[in-house]
């Protein structure tokens, strides 16, 4: 069964100070990994995606690795800001090979930012 | 460039009763694809449609239905509500011409449904 995990489930930082958060999958053959932003009564927006050939992805602040032989990507994000308080997504897609495409979504790490 | 608009953003049903909800894709994007997310699962595929045909589905019973028209908007019916389907339904719409591919999917605010 594809799963997506995600660690922590939730955080804590100071502004202006980095973190990493954690995305290990078991999906199986991939096709490309998502991280999304969302905000609290909002659609989620992306940051990064990557496909199985890509290490490493940055926007902005964000910075996503993937390691595919070990199925785990991590977010890092730099400088923190009072605006970056939201859950972040990891999704997993699956190759798709003609038949059935189900994205698998992590459940989330909610990030909390304080001045 | 108008973003993807949901309509109605909330909506309170009674058990049993069918709803329907409205997605507007970005202009020119023929993928929409609706997702369920909740508070105990977190967010679900429900199912994609591209060019007026369902191309996949999540694993969600029957009473969760959709359609897209020639004008790529999409709707979502649900029928014969449960307790369970309260839930923010949000729905994505891409450039992507393949399933799972790499394009970028823009996400609309999303339903918020109520069933009681």
């Amino acid at each position: 069964k594809n799963q997506v995990e995600q660690s922590p489930q939730s955080l804590i930082i100071l502004e202006g100070k980095n973190c990493t958060l954690q995305c290990n999958y078991t999906v199986s053959p991939f096709s490309n990994l998502r991280w999304y932003k969302q905000d609290t009564g909002r659609g989620p927006v992306s940051l990064t995606i990557m496909t199985f050939s890509e290490n490493t992805k940055s926007n902005g602040r964000y910075t996503a690795t993937l390691d595919a032989d070990t199925k785990q990507s991590s977010l890092h994000i730099t400088a923190s800001q009072l605006s970056d308080s939201a859950s972040y997504i990891c999704v997993v897609s699956p190759r798709s090979s003609g038949g059935s495409y189900i994205p698998t979504f992590g459940r989330g790490t909610s990030l909390i930012v304080h001045p | 460039k108008a973003g993807v608009t949901q309509t109605p953003r909330y909506l309170i049903k009674t058990r049993g009763q069918q709803v329907t909800l409205s997605c507007s894709p970005i202009s020119g994007h023929r993928s929409v694809s609706w997702y369920q997310q909740t508070p105990g699962q977190g967010l679900q595929f429900l199912f994609e449609y591209f060019s007026e045909t369902q191309r996949n589905k999540g694993n969600f019973p029957g009473r969760f239905s959709g359609r897209q028209f020639s004008n790529s908007r999409s709707e979502m019916n649900v029928s014969t509500l449960e307790l369970g389907d309260s839930a923010l339904y949000l729905c994505a719409s891409s450039s992507s011409l393949t399933s799972g591919s790499y394009y970028e999917q823009y996400f609309g605010p999303g339903t918020r449904l109520t069933v009681t």
